[in-house]
This record gives C-alpha cells, structure tokens and sequence, in this order.
C-alpha cells in the first residue's frame, strides 16, 4: 500500500531564509510525486512533479524537490522564503489502480517578517 | 490556462436538504474528482469520473452520489445534509491517466449544514 507523511504540521521560518518542508512516502514501485500549494480561500496550485525523470525538480516561485529513493524522501526547499510562500503545502503520491491519489496531511509554512 | 469553476464559494444548508455542488473545467478533461477537504486530514477522494457518465467510488463515498452528464460538468450531491458533512469540498480535473494524478482544482466550496 502506499502512503504519503509529511513530517511537520507546521513550519515558520523568516523572511529570507530557507524553507524545507519534508515529506516521506512509502510506494512498492516507482512512484509518481507531487508539490501542491494552498493559499487561504484558494484551490490547490501544483508547484512541481516528479515522475521518474531528474531526481531534482524544479517548480515554480523558486522552489524545488528531490528525490530520494534510499531516504523515500521527496522534501521541498526555497532557498530564500518571501511573504507571498505563506500557506499550506501538500505532498501528494499517484496510487496504484490508476486513479488514486494520496495527499498528505498538509504543512501549513508561516514567513515572519 | 485549465479553469476549474465552481458554483459557489459558500454555502449554508439545513440538515436534510438535498444539495447540489457544481463544478466546471473547460480544458476538455477526461478525468473529474470531487474532494472533501478538513483540517488535519488533507484532502479525501469523494468520487471520481473518468468519462462522461462513468464514476467510480473513491475512500469516502457515503452520503453522497455524483452525476456527470456532459465531459465538462461534474456534479456532486448531498441527498441528505448531515451536520458532519459540514467541510470544503474541492472539484478537480486532469487529462488522461497518464497525467491523472496532475490535477488542477477549483477554489473550493465552503458548506455548513446546521
């Protein structure tokens, strides 16, 4: 069975500094990995995808994710965090049987001024 | 860019009503998905449809049904409201299996039932 964790319910950080929010999946086979971001009162935006190219991925506003097959790891990272980077994240794994998909519970990100 | 619309951004029912959410996309997607959405729990798969009145059962289909009568119309039904369907209901679309899992989604729909 597959299943997505994400390490930390809530991360802050200051403006400027680097974000990482981990997540770590379990899959029997190679999995497809996904970065959604949630802005209050918005719907989820993909940030970035994995799926079994480049091991790190490149998403948009400056983030990115590796993947890690020995960690089974697929952690995001910004190298300097801006005010806008402020909501919730989710990392999501493709399932088997075609249409499932597993979202994580969420990392909700606070940047202080 | 894929728009994904949705009927209303809140809505407030009493227990027992019949309630209908809908949801648009106009990117010609094969591929539909009716989420709930709490705190703490992430998102949970409702329904899904991969063609017109086609649908399947996703983790938490009780006390609700779907309908999907045109490719671009995915409509999500509460036959009768219950207070712990109190949640925001989110609408997603994707092309394809292969990109299944690539979703864009709705702005989401607020319902409380008192």
């Amino acid at each position: 069975a597959q299943s997505v964790t994400q390490l930390d319910s809530h991360v802050s950080v200051s403006e400027g500094t680097p974000v990482l929010l981990r997540c770590n999946y379990s899959s029997s086979y190679s999995p497809s990995l996904f970065w959604y971001v949630q802005h209050p009162n918005k719907g989820l935006q993909l940030l970035l995808k994995y799926t079994s190219a480049a091991t790190l991925v490149k998403g948009i506003n400056g983030f990115e994710a590796e993947f890690k097959k020995s960690e089974t790891s697929f952690h995001l990272t910004k190298p300097s965090a801006h005010m806008s980077d402020a909501a919730e994240y989710f990392c999501v794994v493709g399932g088997t049987g075609g249409f499932k998909t597993i979202f994580g519970a969420g990392t909700r990100l606070f940047v202080k001024a | 860019d894929v728009k994904v619309t949705q009927s209303s951004r809140y809505l407030v029912k009493r227990t027992g009503e019949k309630v209908f959410l809908e949801c648009v996309q106009d990117m010609d997607h094969e591929n539909m998905f009716w989420y709930r959405q709490d705190p703490g729990l992430g998102l949970r798969l409702i329904y899904f449809s991969y063609d017109v009145k086609m649908k399947e059962k996703g983790d938490i289909p009780e006390g609700y049904s779907v309908s999907r009568e045109k490719k671009e119309r995915f409509s999500l039904i509460l036959e009768s409201a219950s207070t712990n369907q109190t949640s925001m209901y989110l609408c997603a679309s994707s092309t394809s299996q292969r990109e299944v899992w690539e979703q864009y989604f709705g702005p989401g729909t607020r319902l409380t039932v008192t």
